[in-house]
């Protein structure tokens, strides 16, 4: 089983709200990682958790906060977002993200938020 | 730095010809490339991984990508397209484990009947 689940799957707030993302993969991957993607573009690295540390943060606004419970559950917190911040945002897990041999990346189906 | 170009935008074929798109790397050191494929409204699923094991890599709905150093390239292609293939296509490159999976800008697939 290689699958990657993330809810929601459409999230519609406010610029003052408060929400989060949540994503969730039992294959006993250590690696997690959320990416920003825009309409027509490639997915954008925010984020990288390895072994439930965050190994990677690739400047992302601190209006972002993403957050590892354990090593099968990834979030993101949203607060004050801004309409530039709609986009389609994915997770992914790996195996470990570590080491000489680069592990296949497992994407979820993405949560499309929009900001108004 | 590593980097991969994606030749193309948008590829139109028509059903059951070749499908062919071109992805060109930069790496200074062996990289590992993957083709993802995304249709609308998903993520991405992977088709293929190039691990230095094999050249020729086969992948999941009867894609392949052939590895040729010398030419810095991962094309893909699929012998006969079907309707089902018009989605969007990632070539990526990576260096390790260590290091951010880095996406070319996409290359749209339209499959006309």
């Amino acid at each position: 089983d290689t699958e990657v689940t993330q809810t929601p799957k459409h999230l519609v707030m406010g610029m003052t709200n408060k929400k989060s993302l949540k994503c969730e993969q039992h294959m006993g991957h250590r690696a997690m990682y959320w990416y920003k993607q825009k309409a027509k573009k490639p997915p954008e690295l925010m984020f990288v958790y390895s072994y439930e540390k965050l190994s990677i943060n690739e400047s992302v606004p601190s209006r972002f906060s993403p957050e590892c419970p354990n090593s099968s559950l990834l979030n993101l917190h949203l607060h004050a977002l801004q309409p530039e911040d709609s986009a389609l945002y994915l997770c992914a897990s790996s195996l470990s993200g570590r080491g000489a041999n680069a592990d296949t990346q497992y994407f979820g189906p993405g949560t499309r938020l929009t900001v108004l | 730095a590593q980097s991969v170009t994606q030749l193309g935008s948008h590829v139109s074929v028509s059903e059951g010809a070749l499908v062919l798109l071109r992805c060109n790397y930069s790496s200074s050191v062996p990289p590992y490339l993957f083709w993802y494929v995304q249709y609308p409204n998903q993520g991405l699923q992977l088709l293929l991984k190039y691990t230095s094991a094999a050249t020729l890599v086969k992948g999941i709905n009867g894609f392949e990508a052939e590895f040729k150093k010398s030419e810095t390239s991962f094309h893909l292609t699929k012998p006969s397209a079907h309707m089902s293939d018009a989605a969007e296509y990632f070539c990526a490159v990576t260096l390790s484990g260590n290091t951010p999976l880095v996406f070319g800008k996409g290359t749209r697939l339209s499959v006309i009947a």
